[in-house]
């Protein structure tokens, strides 16, 4: 089946020690996107890439950084992990930036627990 | 700015009682609806969405959402609910002709036997 696969399912990182969470794609996908979820609340998109073009949120921390080196893989950097980066990491994908009628295709995530 | 209120962060019903989850948004421009479903440590996948014409549509497991331009709300029914319905329903909104799609902060549905 074509799928959005995520590793790990569960990191454990210290205060401060760069992690890196990992997404891959079976769909052939254009979009992939990083969103961060935090305990009740909404998914919150961090970015994005269509194709190779990095699109930055404006309130995303620039402690956080994406690769996608290519089609099929997307990564998460956090440099610097803080306490309140802990939270459900979603990646996910669409086929095209098609003026919002796009429907997006999600992994299970990555829970991020820093200590 | 687009923003989306999920109106009941939990909701329990008993098996094969009809159920409501409630979205409502806000948008000063024209709206795509979208309501995701997330079961059990499985990824958000598209329930149902709206896009134009019929305001009523409708998912292949029997629930259904109608939009609601007046009140701008986009609520999700099912008339009979299964134990496997169990899971977190997102409402989402994104602009027409935007890239960018709002995520509501979720509802759990709890079907009990």
């Amino acid at each position: 089946d074509a799928m959005v696969i995520q590793n790990p399912r569960y990191q454990v990182t210290q205060f401060g020690k760069p992690v890196t969470l990992s997404c891959s794609q079976t769909l052939n996908h254009n979009v992939m996107y990083w969103y961060q979820q935090k305990s009740s609340q909404a998914p919150k998109l961090l970015f994005h890439y269509y194709d190779k073009d990095f699109n930055n949120e404006a309130d995303t921390p620039d402690n956080f950084q994406s690769r996608r080196p290519n089609t099929s893989f997307c990564f998460l950097d956090i440099r610097s992990p803080g306490l309140g980066d802990a939270a459900m990491y979603l990646c996910a994908t669409s086929r095209d930036l098609l003026a919002g009628e796009e429907t997006q295709y999600f992994g299970p995530g990555t829970r991020l627990l820093v200590l | 700015a687009q923003s989306v209120t999920q109106l009941d962060s939990q909701v329990p019903v008993f098996e094969e009682a009809p159920v409501e989850l409630r979205c409502n948004y806000s948008s000063s421009v024209s709206v795509y609806l979208f309501w995701y479903v997330q079961y059990p440590n499985q990824g958000l996948q598209l329930l149902l969405k709206y896009l134009s014409g019929s305001t009523l549509v409708e998912s292949i497991n029997g629930f259904e959402a109608e939009f609601n331009k007046s009140q701008t709300s986009f609520h999700l029914r099912k008339p009979s609910v299964h134990i496997s319905d169990t899971a977190e329903y997102f409402c989402a909104v994104s602009e027409a002709g935007g890239f960018k799609t709002i995520f509501g902060a979720g509802t759990r549905l709890f079907v009990k036997a």
